[in-house]
């Protein structure tokens, strides 16, 4: 069973709104992951971290950023959330030679 | 870049029925690849994966071969069950530089009873 946690599972926030997707894992894994998933099911990679300190954009174009202070934490945030971030977000974990690990993923609505 | 293309869905198909779900990928080098499973309202959950050519990844009566000549990774399984009912994702992880995993689009599989 895979130590990564998603929190909220849902969220439904107004339109303006800053908001904070979190993201931990308890398996000291250096690399980690924020995908989106559309309603359409395709996943797109949004951030990705190396290790601490270390994150960079990834394959899609994405207005949220990320921090990765700790080696088991790696929030997401959206400084003015908008109804095009409608979506779901999925964090993932892994090293060099592991498989990755996800999270139950957070379904974030916006009004 | 790196690719993953596999078979549109909804795959149908009633319990005990044999399931082929299609998937190839273009990358350089020696990518590994996975078959990630989808429940509803969940994460993805690894069900079988395979590191290198001709090995055979193997979970829960899924099986697929990566085959570097044809650059498959096609999952079966003989007999689908009605708890098999979720979105199936193949997925490959290059074997330099940025190694995210790259997916497919998903194939929502649906066994009736």
């Amino acid at each position: 069973e895979a130590d990564i946690y998603q929190t909220p599972r849902y969220l439904v926030i107004g339109t303006g709104k800053k908001i904070t997707l979190e993201c931990s894992q308890t398996m000291g894994h250096d690399k980690m992951y924020w995908y989106q998933q559309d309603p359409g099911m395709e996943l797109h990679l949004i951030h990705y971290s190396y290790g601490v300190n270390s994150t960079e954009k990834g394959d899609l174009s994405s207005e949220s950023t990320v921090s990765r202070i700790r080696t088991e934490h790696f929030p997401l945030t959206l400084e003015s959330a908008r109804p095009s971030h409608t979506s779901q977000y999925l964090c993932a974990s892994s090293t060099s030679n592991t498989e990755a690990f996800f999270g139950q993923g957070t379904r974030l609505t916006v009004v | 870049g790196n690719s993953v293309t596999q078979m549109e869905g909804p795959v149908t198909l009633s319990e005990e029925a044999f399931l082929t779900i299609n998937c190839t990928y273009t990358a350089t080098g020696y990518p590994s690849l996975f078959w990630y499973v989808q429940y509803p309202g969940e994460g993805l959950q690894l069900l079988l994966k395979a590191t290198k050519a001709d090995d055979k990844g193997s979970n829960k009566g899924f099986e697929a071969t990566y085959r570097k000549e044809t650059t498959s990774f096609h999952l079966e399984k003989g007999s689908v069950q009605v708890s098999d009912s979720a979105v199936y994702f193949c997925a490959l992880r290059p074997d330099t530089g940025r190694r995210a995993l790259t997916f497919g689009s998903g194939t929502r599989l649906q066994v009736q009873p």
